[in-house]
């Protein structure tokens, strides 16, 4: 069934040091995936994708993985910055479908 | 470039009014759009999404409905608002075709029922 939401899990995390944000993904079929970064009021920004062919990706301070094994997204943030507070989502889609479905969500909060 | 706007930012309506919440898109062709709804604190839940004009799949049974009378145009309306319709609405939009790219999302309505 679809992810339709819980409480958000918060993650603290120095500034300065790594985060790592972790999303399950529910479909086995799903073959492409998206973090985003929701700060507070402002609708989802995308951040970094990542296709089923692929088991890593890296970006400008980030770095998605994915263990389709274990049906298992990640998202590394590189020296954490009081900017990169908010919450994050993964969301998955399925070849042929239409549908972003998203995960829960991750509230980090940077600690000065 | 490609832009999305959603109006209004905040909306504050009685119980059994109407409701209307428009969301444009420029700069791109036959996009693929989508309305979700987030409530406080909680994830995106898929409440509508596009393909084309006039062509709407709905995700979750409820009192809202949704339309795209241009091609890059999304109304979400109700003809009776609830309680439980509160929430944070979000426009997206990704372009067309197969496989999907990443979706774009305007700023939110925030809607109050009251």
């Amino acid at each position: 069934g679809e992810s339709v939401g819980l409480h958000l899990p918060t993650l603290s995390v120095q500034e300065g040091d790594n985060s790592i944000i972790n999303c399950a993904y529910s479909n086995s079929a799903s073959d492409y995936f998206i973090w985003y970064k929701q700060e507070s009021g402002k609708g989802p920004q995308f951040i970094i994708d990542i296709r089923s062919n692929m088991d890593k990706r890296q970006g400008q301070r980030v770095t998605v993985l994915l263990n389709k094994t274990v049906k298992h997204l990640s998202l590394q943030i590189a020296a954490t910055q009081p900017g990169d507070s908010a919450v994050y989502f993964c969301a998955e889609n399925t070849s042929g479908t239409y549908k972003y479905i998203f995960g829960t969500g991750t509230r980090l909060k940077v600690l000065a | 470039s490609q832009t999305i706007h959603q109006w209004p930012a905040t909306l504050v309506q009685p119980v059994g009014s109407p409701l209307s919440l428009e969301c444009t898109v420029e700069g791109t062709s036959n996009p693929n759009l989508y309305w979700y709804r987030q409530a406080a604190g909680r994830g995106l839940q898929l409440l509508f999404y596009s393909v084309g004009i006039g062509q709407i799949s709905s995700e979750v049974p409820q009192n809202l409905s949704a339309s795209r009378p241009q091609d890059r145009q999304f109304i979400l309306s109700s003809k009776k608002l609830l309680l439980s319709d509160s929430g944070f609405y979000l426009c997206a939009w990704s372009a067309p075709g197969q496989p999907l790219t990443e979706a774009f999302f305007g700023q939110g309505t925030r809607l109050t029922v009251v």
